[in-house]
This record gives structure tokens, sequence and C-alpha cells, in this order.
């Protein structure tokens, strides 16, 4: 069973609104947790990294929010543009080492429409 | 520009032979990664290496094989006891395990 499970599988938004993306993961023990952006037909860029102390990061448009207790993420990007027409990926570090076992959601397809 | 850059975009080949995908990087990043991705699952790692002369199976080891002669490349060949070898596969590195990964562009394989 994966251990990170990202939802809804892909979302279609109309340019300039807004939208959530949830993570929600069962590895344990936590070390951080990524969002990354990936383009059709390209890797995947990081968008932002946050530990266990942490509730909220943002780069640019994306805010990512951290709810360690519940082991929820959310990844919300505001006033959507075309370039946001990705595929969003939530990554989990579990283990106590430096080399901690990354986990990959299976990604958020979202389109963004004129 | 520092960056990572895999060869070729894509590559076919006939079923029964080997083929080794290209993974260079200039960001002085001591750990190197390579991931495969197939559709509507996350990314599963094939091998890592921490230091040059040094690597470790991920989850999906069996059919592959690397080699870290050089601190900035890192090759994978697929052969032919991979018995689904079509895929999207990502080469990435990272400072250290704890750090953000940097991915290259990726190679899409065919086997036929």
């Amino acid at each position: 069973k994966n251990q990170v499970e990202q939802s809804p599988q892909s979302l279609i938004i109309l340019e300039g609104k807004n939208c959530t993306l949830q993570c929600n993961y069962t590895v344990s023990p936590f070390s951080n947790l990524r969002w990354y952006k990936q383009d059709t037909g390209r890797g995947p860029v990081s968008l932002t990294i946050m530990t266990f102390s942490e509730n909220t990061k943002s780069n640019g448009r994306y805010t990512a929010t951290l709810d360690a207790d519940t082991k929820q993420s959310s990844l919300h990007i505001t006033a959507s543009q075309l370039s946001d027409s990705a595929s969003y990926i939530c990554v989990v570090s579990g283990g106590t080492d430096s080399w901690g076992k990354l986990q990959f959601g299976a990604g958020t397809q979202v389109v963004v429409t004129p | 520009d520092g960056g990572i850059t895999q060869s070729p975009k894509y590559l076919f080949r006939k079923e029964g032979q080997n083929v080794t995908l290209s993974c260079e990087q200039n960001l002085n990043h001591d750990a190197m990664y390579w991931y495969r991705q197939d559709p509507g699952q996350g990314l599963r790692l094939i091998y890592y290496s921490q230091i040059v002369n040094d690597f470790q199976k991920g989850d999906i080891a069996e059919g592959y094989s690397v080699s870290r002669e050089k601190k900035e490349s890192f090759p994978l060949t697929v052969t032919s006891a991979q018995k689904n070898p079509t895929a999207f596969y990502l080469c990435a590195s990272s400072i250290d395990g704890r750090q953000p990964l940097h991915f290259g562009n990726g190679t899409r394989l065919t086997v036929t």
C-alpha cells in the first residue's frame, strides 16, 4: 500500500482561480515533506520542503501547509496561470538517518484552462 | 548553467538488448539517484549512490546495474533481465539525503 496518497487524481481549473491539492501520508518516522512540480515530459522541480516544526511554506503563488499530527499536507495555488498546468507530486522523507527513504505520491494532474 | 543532463531523451531498443542511459551533473553533488516513473504511479527508486565508487540498491534494482566511477556521472544500464523495461527514467542528485532532489529531464525508453 502506498504510504503517500494524493487527491484529487486530476483537476481542471480556470485561469486566475485558486485550487488546493491534498496529500495524506502514513510514513513514520517523519523527516520532511516535499512538493514538486513536473511538467509533461520533464523532470520534477522542487517547490517546497517542510520539516516537522514547519506549518506553512510559500514559494511565490504556491503555499504548502503541513499538519504533522494528522499527517496531512496541502498545496495551494493562488491566481492560477496556464504555466501551472503540470503534475504536482508530494514526497515524504522518513527514517532517522540522512538518507531517509523517500516515498512518492502518484501526483495530482492540474490543467489550467483559459 | 548548473544542472543534470540525461541523454538521450528518447531511446528505442529491441527486447533482449542491454541499453545504457547517461546521467551527468555539474552541481558538485555527492548523491545521485535513478528513478523509474510509470503512469499513475509514484517514482520508484532503482539505485542510489552517496559517494564515488559506492552505490546501493533501491526498491526495484532487479534487471538494472549502475556504476559511479566519477562524481559527475552515474550511468544506468537496463539489462535484458529487466522484465518490463519500457518506462520514463529520471536521474537526480542532491547535496545529501535530506536536501531537495535536482532532477534531469528524463529518458523515455521503449523496448519492443
